[in-house]
């Protein structure tokens, strides 16, 4: 397996424009999360999903952000609108079951000018 | 918060010595992990233990966890240059399977 699949790898936009960031878990694999990287807070959790289902979206900053699962290979975390604030790497990670070892992609820079 | 809190923040240490880091969290867990960071890539993971274990160990890595302290901590042996990245301990709790990540330990192996 190609493990956690990421993209874009770099993403550079401007404030107000609508930002896509993609993932593809590894196959079988049941959980998957979102995660937000920056120097101040650190790794932020911002919503897991388990079987599909959106488990826990508490952190999820706000309503310009949102994320689905639409089937087991693939996720979305969407950004409407986008500020510079929202600049940031973002995480994907996907597990067999929840609770258990996480396998992390290689994360998408965003930055938001 | 329920995240894990590691110390020290920054670590500096030559090839060979050994590097110890510290995480506590605040309530009850189901598993505690630990991750590894590259610059500029995604978290490894390295090692999961239990509520119910108190020591585990996978290669050059020991991990021990006092649930009575809510504390769990990492020692890498006989480190190499390669071992230079952040750390990071992740908890899972009961009730809520989030994982939860604390904000690193950086650590630098000098050759």
């Amino acid at each position: 397996d190609a493990g956690v699949i990421q993209s874009p790898r770099h993403e550079v936009t401007e404030m107000g424009q609508e930002v896509t960031l993609r993932c593809k878990p590894i196959s079988g694999h049941n959980s998957l999360f979102w995660y937000r990287q920056t120097m101040m807070r650190g790794l932020e959790l911002l919503i897991y999903f388990n079987n599909n289902v959106p488990i826990d979206d508490s952190g999820m900053p706000e309503d310009r952000f949102s994320a689905k699962m639409p089937n087991a290979s693939f996720s979305t975390l969407k950004i409407q609108p986008s500020e510079p604030r929202d600049s940031a790497v973002y995480f994907c990670a996907s597990s067999d079951r929840v609770g258990t070892e996480a396998f992390f992609g290689q994360g998408t820079r965003l930055t938001v000018v | 918060s329920q995240q894990g809190e590691e110390d020290p923040q920054a670590l500096s240490i030559q090839e060979g010595e050994n590097a110890t880091m510290n995480c506590s969290y605040k309530t009850s867990i189901n598993n505690l992990q630990w991750y590894r960071q590259n610059s500029g890539r995604g978290l490894v993971h390295l090692i999961l233990i239990r509520s119910n274990e108190r020591e585990k160990h996978s290669g050059r890595l020991r991990v021990t966890l006092d649930t009575s302290k809510k504390s769990s901590s990492l020692l890498i042996t006989a480190s190499r240059a390669a071992d230079t990245a952040s750390y990071f301990c992740a908890t899972v709790f009961y009730g809520n399977n989030r994982l939860a990540f604390g904000k690193g330990n950086q650590v630098v192996v000098i050759p």
